[in-house]
């Protein structure tokens, strides 16, 4: 077990809703990392949090927008959702300054389906 | 920006066998290199990196690396290989000064016991 928690474990949403994922780190870990993984693809960088405040993003559009708590839980939300959302999300927390090299925990993912 | 790139996505083979899988990365800079892997119903797990020093790395469950940086590679290497190595493998960098993983597709692989 990685410590890292996120749910649901599955959802279904229809193409133009807004869907809200979360992910709780392991405990201490104030750096946490989403990952989009579609089907047969490796997981893409979506954005990095580190204590609340946005530290990095990948290639995706504004309408992926995500929160950091200050308990360090986190929210990935995505508007107005489109087929090519449907993906696993990952979420990965680490400890410490995001400088390089740090082990990343990664929790099993959000399993989203959008008809 | 990092890319990785895997071949042979799909690899099946018989235990005992020898197992070596490819990456290959596009990046100017100094970089992490990464093997993560995620066995049937699990999360990505670390299975070993290279950060600096000698080039081959040493992971877990009898898997290793070799960083080559002429040619920009790390291929991941297992001299027999069990049953239970059956898993999705994962290639990864990222640059120093960031954590954020490029990944690779990925490699099936299939252990026929």
């Amino acid at each position: 077990e990685t410590g890292v928690t996120q749910s649901p474990t599955h959802l279904i949403k229809t193409r133009g809703q807004q869907v809200t994922l979360r992910c709780s780190s392991q405990s201490g870990h104030n750096t946490v990392s989403w990952y989009q993984q579609a089907l047969g693809q490796g997981p893409q960088f979506i954005f990095q949090y580190y204590r609340e405040e946005e530290n990095g993003r990948g290639n995706f559009p504004p309408r992926f927008s995500g929160l950091q708590f200050p308990n360090y839980s986190s929210e990935l939300n995505v508007n107005a959702l489109e087929l090519d959302d449907s993906a696993l999300y990952l979420c990965a927390s680490s400890l410490g300054a995001p400088k390089g090299g740090e082990k990343l925990f990664f929790g099993s993912g959000t399993q989203l389906s959008v008809l | 920006a990092q890319s990785v790139s895997q071949h042979n996505h799909h690899v099946i083979l018989s235990e005992a066998a020898s197992l070596e899988l490819g990456c290959n990365y596009s990046y100017g800079g100094t970089v992490n290199l990464f093997w993560y892997v995620q066995y049937p119903g699990q999360h990505l797990q670390l299975l070993l990196k290279y950060f600096s020093g000698d080039p081959l790395v040493k992971g877990i469950k009898g898997f290793e690396a070799e960083f080559i940086k002429s040619k920009f590679s790390f291929n991941l290497r297992k001299p027999s290989v069990q049953w239970s190595d059956t898993a999705e493998y994962f290639c990864a960098v990222n640059a120093q000064g960031n954590n954020r993983l490029a990944f690779g597709k990925g490699n099936q692989v299939v252990v026929i016991p």
